[in-house]
């Protein structure tokens, strides 16, 4: 099964609107990343957020990480009609594994 | 410009073929892996290799097979013996583990095996 789940599975908002996206995850992590993907198209790496950090913003992305609570989540502020892709966490575990795990995604809509 | 080149981007087969699906990187990454992605679904790691001529196994290896002869080729080849082989591919490569550095992926492969 999947280390990381996503939710909402979809979100629709106007443009201009902020998104909040978040990912749970089940066990102990070195980090967590978020990517985002186009129809058709492979993944972007948008941020990695280490398990000692609480906070970390790029651009209009804000990621959050809450290790009590084993969850992150992802803000998207002043939503553009460009924003609209699949957003994937992926769990980096705390193990020398080689692998990060993905989620199943949330789907953005933003209208124009 | 560096980056992960897969190809053909749509790739058609009969059942039973053995078909190999192209990853080349240019951005000279040592860790490189193969991703399944189904519809409305997230990634699910096939193979991966960290160093040129080691690979391992995933999450969903059988019927699958895969060789790192260069630093830049990862080759996968779906074998007849994949169940359900029709998907979207994905090949992705770090400069670390995945789980300590991000994945630049190609764009993607999609297989249809009727």
């Amino acid at each position: 099964s999947q280390q990381g789940e996503e939710d909402p599975q979809a979100l629709s908002i106007q443009e201009g609107e902020n998104a909040t996206m978040n990912c749970s995850y089940k066990t102990s992590i070195n980090n967590l990343q978020w990517y985002r993907q186009n129809s058709g198209r492979g993944l972007v790496h948008l941020i990695l957020i280490r398990s000692n950090e609480r906070e970390k913003h790029s651009g209009r992305l804000r990621v959050t990480l809450d290790t009590s609570k084993k969850s992150s989540s992802l803000l998207i502020t002043a939503s553009r009609a460009a924003d609209t892709a699949s957003y994937f966490c992926a769990t980096g575990p705390n193990t020398n594994a080689g692998k990060s795990t993905f989620g199943d995604g949330t789907t953005l809509t933003v209208k124009p | 410009d560096g980056g992960i080149t897969q190809s053909p981007k749509y790739l058609f087969r009969k059942e039973g073929q053995n078909v190999t699906l192209s990853c080349e990187q240019n951005l000279n990454h040592d860790a490189m892996y193969w991703y399944r992605q189904d519809p409305g679904q997230g990634l699910r790691l096939i193979y991966y290799s960290q160093i040129v001529n080691d690979f391992q196994k995933g999450d969903i290896a059988e019927g699958y097979s895969v060789s790192r002869e260069k630093k830049e080729s990862f080759p996968l080849t779906v074998t007849s013996a994949q169940k359900n082989p029709t998907a979207f591919y994905l090949c992705a490569s770090s400069w670390g583990s995945s789980y300590n550095s991000p994945l630049h992926f190609g764009n993607g492969t999609r297989l249809t095996v009727t």
